[in-house]
């Protein structure tokens, strides 16, 4: 399974924007890169994915490096309640025999101070 | 739209015993996937079940084993519980097998203790 690497913790301050990294050097071509985030006694919560271009939503950006090798999920202004547990996760876009499900590792713990 | 719904919410068992836990998909979801989550950890994939059947499975022995209803609901059945089974269960369900470009809806999950 191709893996992703994050650092286990970053901390920010409130109202203030958040450069999440993910390396991910052997993705492959149908690989599309999630992030999730888990707050505190919470199932994961869906935040953004793409594959190739960097994509923007209500929630999120995600800026995707040209060879695909890392990405950076970008929250705008964080706030108290982005405190969580974010994870980079690659998702196969094809049945090309691995696992459907999603492989989580331990992902980033973001700390935000008020 | 009430989300993915698991039930119950906490549930303690002695080792030995066998432990059934439900899910509810997402309205007009079809597929389900469950996953252990140890304390401190990532959740890891169990397997998923898709047109009643169990599609793909990660690395968990036949101990766990699922159903899926017509309805699309599921269970996960856990036999022989050992101390080290304890963790919070967590259920995904999503409109198609194929999770790269979809998103999976989580539910807030069992949290299990085996004693």
């Amino acid at each position: 399974d191709a893996k992703t690497t994050q650092p286990n913790s970053m901390e920010s301050n409130e109202e203030e924007p958040v450069h999440l990294p993910c390396n991910h050097s052997t993705i492959s071509g149908t690989d599309y890169i999630h992030w999730y985030r888990q707050l505190p006694s919470q199932g994961p919560e869906y935040v953004i994915h793409g594959l190739t271009s960097n994509v923007n939503n209500r929630m999120a950006s995600l800026a995707i490096a040209e060879d695909r090798k890392s990405s950076t999920l970008i929250l705008h202004r964080a706030t108290l309640r982005d405190a969580a547990v974010y994870y980079c996760i690659l998702g196969q876009g094809d049945s090309g025999g691995g696992a459907d499900g999603l492989t989580f590792g331990k992902g980033t713990h973001l700390i935000i101070q008020p | 739209d009430a989300g993915v719904t698991q039930s119950p919410t906490h549930l303690i068992k002695t080792r030995g015993q066998q432990v059934t836990l439900r899910c509810s998909p997402k309205s007009g979801h079809d597929t389900v996937s469950w996953y252990q989550q140890a304390l401190g950890q990532g959740p890891q994939f169990i397997f998923q079940y898709y047109e009643e059947e169990e599609r793909q499975r990660g690395n968990f022995p036949d101990r766990f084993s699922g159903h899926q209803f017509p309805n699309y609901s599921s269970e996960l059945n856990v036999n022989a519980l050992l101390l080290g089974d304890s963790a919070l269960y967590l259920c995904a369900s999503s409109l198609v097998r194929i999770l790269g470009n979809t998103e999976a809806f989580f539910g807030q999950g069992t949290r299990l203790t085996v004693v």
